[in-house]
């Protein structure tokens, strides 16, 4: 158990949707990274938040988004949703500012988003 | 472009054996290379390796970077149907905002 949880367990959208996915982090951590993960693939990150503001975006389209609040909890919004979302979003945190802190992330079990 | 790359990307073995899963990379600024395991959804967190050379342990698993060559191992010995994972390695940046994950190393261990 990480402490890391993350909602929904699952979630079913079709082509064109938007999606929320929530994500707690432990307490104190004030950085948290998104990734998605396809089917048989490593995780590839998308965005990370620290305190609040952007810290850092992977290759991902600007209908990703996301929000991180003072009480550890972050969304990520997906609008347009298109068959290749299909994935598992994995929400990550970490105590400090990563890069000051050599500390590992701390994963949630994930979302599986399946968009038909 | 950043890049991890393992081998193999899948591996059967039957308990008892010891197994070497690689993970090479090329990256623009490395500060650390990490390596998990995942079963079903969360990867958890094995090692974290910034400096050559020095082997880091872990009951039967360990781990060893060589920063010149640009490559990590992660050694697993006498192994059990519990180690029966996917197992990623993750490079990270100097400012942390970007690990960039290989693909992972499916290991399948039978009885």
């Amino acid at each position: 158990e990480t402490g890391v949880t993350q909602s929904p367990t699952h979630l079913i959208k079709t082509r064109g949707q938007q999606v929320t996915l929530r994500c707690s982090s432990q307490s104190g951590h004030n950085t948290v990274s998104w990734y998605q993960q396809a089917l048989g693939q490593g995780p590839q990150f998308i965005f990370q938040y620290y305190r609040e503001e952007e810290n850092g975006r992977g290759n991902f389209p600007p209908r990703f988004s996301g929000l991180q609040f003072p009480n550890y909890s972050s969304e990520l919004n997906v609008n347009a949703l298109e068959l290749d979302d299909s994935a598992l979003y994995l929400c990550a945190s970490s105590p400090g500012l990563a890069g000051a802190v050599l500390d590992e992330q701390f994963f949630g079990p994930g979302t599986r988003l399946t968009v038909l | 472009e950043d890049k991890v790359v393992q081998s193999p990307l899948s591996l059967v073995v039957h308990e008892g054996d010891t197994v070497t899963l690689n993970c090479s990379y090329e990256v623009t600024n490395f500060r650390s290379l990490l390596w998990y395991k995942q079963e079903k959804k969360a990867p958890t967190f094995l090692f974290m390796l910034t400096s050559s050379g020095i082997e880091k342990k872990s009951g039967r698993l360990s781990s060893i970077l060589d920063k010149k060559e640009l490559f990590s191992i992660l050694n697993i010995t006498a192994t059990q149907t519990g180690d029966s994972a996917v197992y990623l390695c993750a490079v990270g940046g100097p400012y942390g905002q970007n690990f960039v994950f290989g693909p992972g190393t499916r290991l399948s261990v039978l009885p």
